[in-house]
């Protein structure tokens, strides 16, 4: 079985701290994907990568940025945490998303105070 | 533009009843795919099922069915005889031509025993 894990389930940190959010993956996907989920408006994408050292801006990057050093490892970094920040992150890794889909990670729930 | 559009934000049956999960598609590419997901409260989002553009044959699995519509760019799903364990958020998606998944905003499903 494909697995997508991601660090931390619960994770509260104060605004203005640098927050790093890890995903690793175990199937040797070139694709991952990070993605933030809010009431009302479903999974929205912050970035995402289709080779190591490579990263894309998604729809909404703005306060994010990532790090792909390794094929297997996706880090999404919050320069400067904010509250409106505060969300649920899911990390996916797909090898063909056209035939495959995404597998996700159980996500993590960030709290910023 | 390619969109998906879940017009439900929550539903609530009583156990046993069969039940309809929307799904609406913009989309302008004559190849595509589409995808349903299951987010159980735990918060791993679980891939249902995927149909390509090109196979409008409906799909039945246990007592999930989907019903894929061109002519209404329309790839609804329906649970018969309901059980509380199906209980989650349901996200439907497309995925576009940079392959990146496009996701509905979710319907969020209770089931009332």
């Amino acid at each position: 079985d494909v697995k997508v894990t991601q660090s931390s389930r619960y994770l509260v940190k104060r605004t203005g701290e640098k927050v790093f959010l890890e995903c690793v993956q175990d199937m040797d996907h070139e694709n991952m994907f990070w993605y933030r989920q809010d009431p009302g408006l479903g999974l929205r994408l912050i970035y995402f990568s289709y080779d190591v050292k490579m990263k894309e801006k998604g729809d909404i990057p703005e306060g994010y940025s990532v790090s792909r050093e390794k094929k297997e490892r996706f880090s999404l970094i919050l320069e400067s945490a904010s509250t409106n920040q505060t969300s649920m992150y899911l990390c996916a890794s797909s090898f063909r998303v056209e035939r495959d889909g995404y597998t996700f990670g159980s996500g993590t729930r960030l709290t910023v105070v | 533009a390619q969109k998906v559009t879940q017009a439900q934000t929550e539903i609530s049956v009583v156990e046993k009843e069969d039940v309809t999960l929307d799904c609406v598609y913009e989309t302008r590419d004559t190849t595509y795919y589409l995808f349903w997901y299951k987010q159980p409260p735990s918060g791993e989002l679980v891939f249902l099922i995927r149909r390509n553009s090109f196979d409008e044959q409906n799909e039945i699995s246990g007592r999930y069915s989907w019903n894929f519509q061109k002519s209404t760019s329309s790839f609804n799903f329906t649970i018969t005889a309901s059980q509380v364990v199906d209980s989650a958020v349901y996200f439907c998606a497309l995925v576009n031509r940079d392959d990146k998944i496009i996701f509905g905003k979710g319907t969020r499903l209770h089931i009332l025993p």
